[in-house]
């Protein structure tokens, strides 16, 4: 499957400590995306990585890429209740212009 | 103001009925998408469309027609709903294809 898989599905932590969401996939990318879902709401989208870039930082942000491994990961530091949603990461195949999402994982930040 | 919309939020409507979802966006974006979201959130592309276009048609049933009367507006018309329709349809356009995509609201269709 092209999708991939994103780990874990599902996330809980108390609010301060900070949250760590996994991606892999497995053709080679253009791109990658990560997007958050508020509850009942469209994706927004957060950051976009290329394939040549190994880290990128926005805010409280910071998102990894691994091409040898085949991996993304986002971080989320000093979490807030409002950091609450889904989070998801698409990928963008070398060989075409789609974007192709994963299941997500859904982060509750308990305040 | 908002950037992709799409009406109606909401939608109940029994089997075999027609029903259409309209979207618009006003970023002067090239490319348009529509995207189905099941129960389980998990996220998967319908169509896409550039410049009117159709460029991207996955495995979608011939029930689902797109239709783009110009690059700003791509429409979804569904013919004879069937129950396993039930899903949150997202409209979404991007300034090119795989570029960073922007989201409607989503429409909650349910079929009943």
């Amino acid at each position: 499957s092209q999708q991939g898989e994103e780990d874990p599905q599902a996330l809980s932590i108390q609010e301060g400590e900070n949250a760590t969401m996994n991606c892999s996939y497995k053709t080679s990318i253009n791109n990658l995306q990560w997007y958050r879902q508020n509850s009942g709401r469209g994706l927004v989208h957060l950051i976009l990585i290329r394939s040549n870039e190994r880290e990128k930082h926005s805010g409280r942000l910071r998102v990894t890429l691994d091409t040898s491994k085949k991996s993304s990961s986002l971080l989320i530091t000093a979490s807030r209740a409002a950091d609450t949603a889904s989070y998801f990461c698409a990928r963008r195949p070398s060989n075409t212009g789609k974007l192709i999402f994963g299941q997500g994982t859904t982060l509750q930040v308990k305040p | 103001d908002t950037a992709v919309s799409q009406t109606p939020k909401y939608l109940v409507t029994q089997m075999g009925n027609d029903k259409s979802i309209k979207c618009e966006q006003n970023l002067g974006h090239d490319t348009m998408y529509w995207y189905k979201q099941d129960s389980k959130k998990f996220l998967k592309i319908m169509f896409s469309y550039n410049n009117k276009e159709l460029i991207i048609n996955e495995t979608v049933p011939n029930r689902f027609s797109p239709k783009s009367p110009d690059k700003a507006h791509l429409n979804l018309h569904i013919n004879s709903l069937e129950l396993g329709d039930s899903a949150v349809y997202f409209c979404a356009s991007s300034r090119a294809q795989g570029d960073t995509i922007y989201f409607g609201e989503g429409s909650w269709l349910t079929v009943v």
